[in-house]
């Protein structure tokens, strides 16, 4: 059972926008906490993919935003391609638990 | 250039010792706001954070495997130890090092990200 609640997997058509919610709760995401979003392509390490709620590193295109309102952040991409197709998980501290907390991760596939 | 790498046995046998390094490189964990985390992976299954050690040798540990955890850095080899004691077979996986980094001025790591991964060292806990 994660910390933080992620739909197991969404899926959407080359072009659509998709999205996936990261649920927590007043010790973690409620509390203020930054909301991280990692990529996970199959055999390879998670990337950092949204940093501090709606940050994107250099070189993640612009198709990727984050969000946080109250107890839950949200991933949004827009203009679906095929190589999105991932995992993708967030993460944010816990401040009851003392755990930096993943949520279950999200299987995307692009239809 | 930041990099990471795992290093660690393929294969270990029930109830024995696992030991995983951390070799980093592009930044050193004498600089006030780093930090070296491990996370690891079960096939098939999600993320899970298991330890971490920040520039201070302050240590913390995932509350259910604290038991079993100790993590431990050696700045001069540029080096974090995890060492997990019991293995079971359901510690199969793979295991990540990652790397958080505060600027100087505001060293609560707890907000930032894990912004530089290793690639991941697999390991398999059978007789």
């Amino acid at each position: 059972q994660s910390v933080l609640t992620q739909p197991p997997s969404v899926s959407g058509a080359p072009g659509q926008r998709v999205t996936i919610s990261c649920s927590g709760n007043s010790s973690n995401i409620g509390a203020g906490y930054d909301v991280h979003w990692f990529q996970q392509l199959p055999g390879t390490a998670p990337k950092l993919l949204i940093y501090g709620d709606t940050n994107r590193p250099s070189g993640v295109p612009d198709r990727f935003s984050g969000s946080k309102s109250g107890t839950s952040a949200s991933l949004a991409i827009t203009g679906l391609q095929a190589d999105d197709e991932a995992d993708y998980y967030c993460q944010s501290y816990d401040r009851n638990l003392i755990v930096w907390a993943f949520g279950g991760g999200t299987k995307l596939t692009v239809l | 250039q930041v990099t990471l790498r795992e290093s660690g046995p393929a294969l270990v046998k029930p109830t024995q010792t696992l030991t995983l390094t951390c070799t980093f490189s592009g930044f050193s964990l004498t600089t006030r706001g780093m930090c070296v985390t491990w996370v690891r992976q079960p096939p098939g299954k999600a993320l899970e954070w298991l330890a971490l050690i920040n520039w201070d040798d302050d240590k913390y540990y995932s509350p259910s495997l604290k038991a079993r955890l100790i993590i431990s850095k050696d700045s001069s080899r540029q080096e974090v130890v995890l060492t997990m004691t019991n293995v079971d077979p359901v510690d199969t996986g793979t295991y990540f090092c990652a790397r958080i980094a505060t600027p100087e001025d505001d060293l609560n790591y707890y907000y930032y990200p894990m912004d530089v991964w290793g690639q991941g060292t697999t390991v398999t806990v059978s007789s």
